[in-house]
């Protein structure tokens, strides 16, 4: 079990750049699911996968904001057009099928600063 | 809606000291309820959740936390705090049908020498 990774871990840009983060999680995980924390707050909930299926999306998730799981491995996220109000720390987390109670496993995350 | 209530912001112990960080929750029926560590820099490791059954759950590191029906609480109770609790700590709720999860703003606990 090499736990959740992502990449980068730190991603510093210019407002109205595009970027892109990786996660890859437990390798037996079905699910994966990718959160934004930002200062102070406790992570919100952007979208799930179940293998390459996107089966839930949060209105926090703009038209700006994509997210895939090609192959139902790793996962990429992509903002457009980032704006001051991205900046944040991007967590994925992985976990098995099966019911709600399935707990989570977050990775390392990715903080994105936009300047 | 769901929602997760941490209402202690900060909490400073002394080293040695009992901890109880507190976590109350809105929801109908019963949650799935779990409760994570943070530290800088780092991402959210579990440390111990309850779906039903014994309401005192054990966890990692020596934590262990109460689900309580009647007051919609599950808070989080350590004997003994170390230096290395030093981090913050989240409660989450999980509904039955839905595979995400809602945080509490955290609790982000100081511990003295």
């Amino acid at each position: 079990d090499t736990g959740v990774s992502q990449d980068p871990r730190h991603k510093i840009t210019k407002r109205g750049q595009n970027v892109t983060f990786r996660c890859d999680p437990i390798s037996e995980h079905n699910r994966l699911y990718w959160y934004r924390q930002t200062l102070g707050q406790g992570p919100e909930f952007l979208t799930y996968f179940q293998n390459e299926a996107q089966l839930e999306k949060s209105r926090l998730l703009s038209d700006r904001f994509s997210a895939e799981r090609p192959k139902g491995s790793f996962s990429t996220l992509e903002i457009q057009r980032t704006e001051q109000g991205d900046s944040a720390m991007y967590l994925c987390a992985s976990s098995n099928t099966g019911g709600s109670g399935q707990p989570q496993h977050f990775g390392d995350g990715t903080r994105l600063s936009i300047l | 809606a769901q929602s997760v209530t941490q209402p202690d912001i900060h909490i400073t112990v002394s080293e040695g000291a009992s901890l109880e960080l507190r976590c109350n929750y809105s929801y109908g029926a019963t949650p799935y309820l779990f409760w994570y560590v943070q530290s800088p820099g780092q991402g959210l490791q579990l440390l111990l959740k309850y779906f039903s059954g014994d309401t005192l759950v054990q966890g990692i590191k020596g934590f262990e936390a109460e689900f309580k029906r009647s007051q919609s609480s599950f808070n989080l109770r350590k004997p003994s705090v170390h230096w290395s609790d030093a981090a913050e700590y989240f409660c989450a709720v999980a509904s039955s049908g839905t595979y995400k999860y809602i945080f509490g703003t955290g609790t982000r606990l100081k511990v003295l020498a």
